[in-house]
């Protein structure tokens, strides 16, 4: 079975606290991605990563940033964080080259910043 | 501007009918896909459906299929005998050539008995 693991499903931090949340793929995929998920808003793309240490800013990157150091593993970093990044966060990963339909998400991590 | 767009903020079905999701899409590469998710209140991205922009035929899964008008770039799902357990949000979604996966906003569809 295809598996996309995020460390956490709920998390709850101070602002100016630094947050990781980690996601881990099984499925030697080269494209994961990190969205956030807000009302009304949907999912809007923070960062993706096409390769180990590759990446590339989405729609939303400030405050965040990302590291691949291995295949499997992306992991999204909130280096102070503050109240406006209460959020569901969603991991996802896929094939990378042409297009296809081989894209799998993780269960999501809610963060909570007080 | 926005590449992926879903002009319905919710839709009401009963049970049993059919009913269409409006997807319109916005690129000019030649080579890329669409999806539609369900994301019932649990949170998980339930994977429905996926389109491709060379296949010639419309997807069909089950009692879903995509809509696909490619000169419209329209990509609409359609859930035929609509279920109480269909009610959810539901995501369209296009990934393009390099990687880059854009999402609409979604459209919270609500089935009634």
């Amino acid at each position: 079975d295809v598996k996309v693991t995020q460390s956490s499903r709920y998390l709850v931090k101070r602002t100016g606290e630094k947050v990781f949340l980690e996601c881990v793929q099984d499925m030697d995929h080269e494209n994961m991605f990190w969205y956030r998920q807000d009302p009304g808003l949907g999912l809007r793309l923070i960062y993706f990563s096409y390769d180990v240490k590759m990446k590339e800013k989405g729609d939303i990157p400030e405050g965040y940033s990302v590291s691949r150091e291995k295949k499997e593993r992306f992991s999204l970093i909130l280096e102070s964080a503050s109240t406006n990044q209460t959020s569901m966060y969603l991991c996802a990963s896929g094939l990378g080259g042409s297009p296809s339909g081989e894209l799998f998400f993780g269960e999501g991590s809610r963060l909570t910043v007080l | 501007a926005q590449k992926i767009t879903q002009t319905q903020p919710g839709m009401f079905v009963q049970e049993k009918e059919a009913v269409t999701l409006d997807c319109t899409y916005d690129t000019s590469d030649p080579s890329y896909g669409l999806f539609w998710y369900k994301q019932p209140s649990s949170g998980e991205m339930i994977f429905l459906i996926y389109q491709g922009s060379y296949d010639q035929q419309n997807a069909t899964e089950g009692r879903y299929s995509l809509n696909f008008q490619k000169a419209r770039k329209s990509a609409n799902l359609v859930i035929s005998a609509s279920q109480l357990g269909d009610s959810a949000m539901y995501f369209c979604a296009m990934i393009q050539a390099l990687g880059r996966l854009y999402f609409g906003r979604g459209t919270q569809l609500t089935v009634w008995p």
